[in-house]
Order: C-alpha cells, then structure tokens, then sequence
C-alpha cells in the first residue's frame, strides 16, 4: 500500500540556517503531494502542495519539488526563523487509496535563536 | 471566510462512556474527513463524508462512527470509550469529494481516564 517516510526528528538548528526536510514515498498511483505544519496546540496546516512531476510548491520562503525519479518531495528553506519551530508533516493523496490522506510520522523542527 | 470549526476543544471522558465531537466546514465545502492523532500512531484516517454518505473509511472499530448533514456539518462519536482512544481527533474539509486540498481544524482533544 500507500506509504510516506519522513526523516526522523527533531532537528535542531540555529536561526538562518538552512533547512532540509526529506520526504519519500511509495504510491500504486499518481499521487499529490503535500507538506503540512503544525504549530504547538494547533491543528494542520497545508505548507505547500504539487500535484504532478518536476511542480515546485513553494509558500513563505518553504520550497519543495515532486521528483517522479526518486519517489522524493524534501522540504527546503533557506534560512529559517524561531517562528519556524513546528512540526511538519509529509503527506500524499492518491487515486489508488481514494484519494485519503497518507501521512508521514512528522519531524519535529526547533530553531535555536 | 470563517475556517473549519470544531467542538469542543478539550474533554475528558471515563472508559465505557460514548462521545460525539463535532465539526463544521468551511462555508462552501462540502466534504468532511475525521482523523486521529497519537504520539504512538501518528496521523490515521478515519472516514470521509460527502453529501451526507460515508464515502471511504479508514482501519479502526465500529466503535467509531459518523454522519453527515445536509449543510455539512459532520459529527463523529465513539462509543464504549478505550484508554487508548485518547487522542487528538482532527477534521478537515475540502470543496468537493476527493479534493485534493484539505482545510484543519484545530481539533478536538479527548483524554479518557
């Protein structure tokens, strides 16, 4: 089945450093991909999304691009800020599982000021 | 644009009682899906509801159950309260079913004691 793997937290950097998040998955289908944060005591909230090979997704200095040839969607920003310090969440929606929802485990982000 | 609402944001229920959360769309959306959050489990989909039916469910007991109604507002209950359904219950909605893009809510968090 459907299935996403995330890098494994937490990551801790210092503020303006720059960040790499890394994401991969197995689909049956052609899936979406998304990244999605959670601030403490929050729900989710969607980063970015790209829904076909080579899109870039990009939203409040966070990038990430849909690689079909490694199966990978790594979140990238340039330098990061103590307001950055989140949960981010790796996910894919495919025409094979229903289009529901596949997360990955999240990785925990703190930002060192 | 109101986002999507859910009541209410904390409870506390004993085993064997039953419990309902409840979850309004944005206005507009028209399909609602219920998730579970845990430390151990992560994020677990539970169903999706669009134009008042089930449309897709994920792998949890008939403990757990849903509904519809005709302005979309959605409610999920769970009976016969577990230690381990203590979670973070998230709801989302999107504009259509299998939409890719899904709004959250903050969620509901339920301890069972």
């Amino acid at each position: 089945g459907d299935s996403v793997t995330q890098m494994e937290g937490p990551v801790t950097l210092s503020e303006e450093a720059f960040l790499t998040i890394n994401c991969t998955y197995t689909a049956t289908g052609y899936p979406s991909l998304f990244w999605y944060v959670q601030y403490p005591g929050e729900g989710l909230q969607l980063l970015l999304k790209a829904t076909k090979a080579d899109d870039k997704g990009s939203n409040k200095g966070f990038e990430a691009t849909y690689r079909k040839e490694t199966t990978s969607f790594h979140l990238e920003k340039g330098s990061v800020q103590v307001s950055d310090s989140a949960v981010y969440f790796c996910a894919l929606s495919d025409p094979g599982s229903n289009y529901q929802l596949i997360w990955g485990a999240g990785t925990k982000l703190i930002i060192k000021p | 644009k109101a986002g999507v609402t859910q009541t209410p944001r904390y409870l506390i229920k004993t085993r064997g009682q039953q419990v309902t959360l409840s979850c309004s769309p944005i206005s507009g959306h028209r399909s609602v899906s219920w998730y579970q959050q845990t430390p151990g489990q992560g994020l677990q989909f539970l169903f999706e509801y669009f134009s008042e039916t089930q449309r897709n469910k994920g792998n949890f007991p008939g403990r757990f159950s849903g509904r519809q109604f005709s302005n979309s507002r959605s409610e999920m209950n769970v009976s016969t309260l577990e230690l381990g359904d203590s979670a973070l219950y998230l709801c989302a909605s999107s504009l259509a079913y299998r939409n890719t893009e899904a709004f959250f809510g903050q969620g509901t968090r339920l301890t069972v004691v």
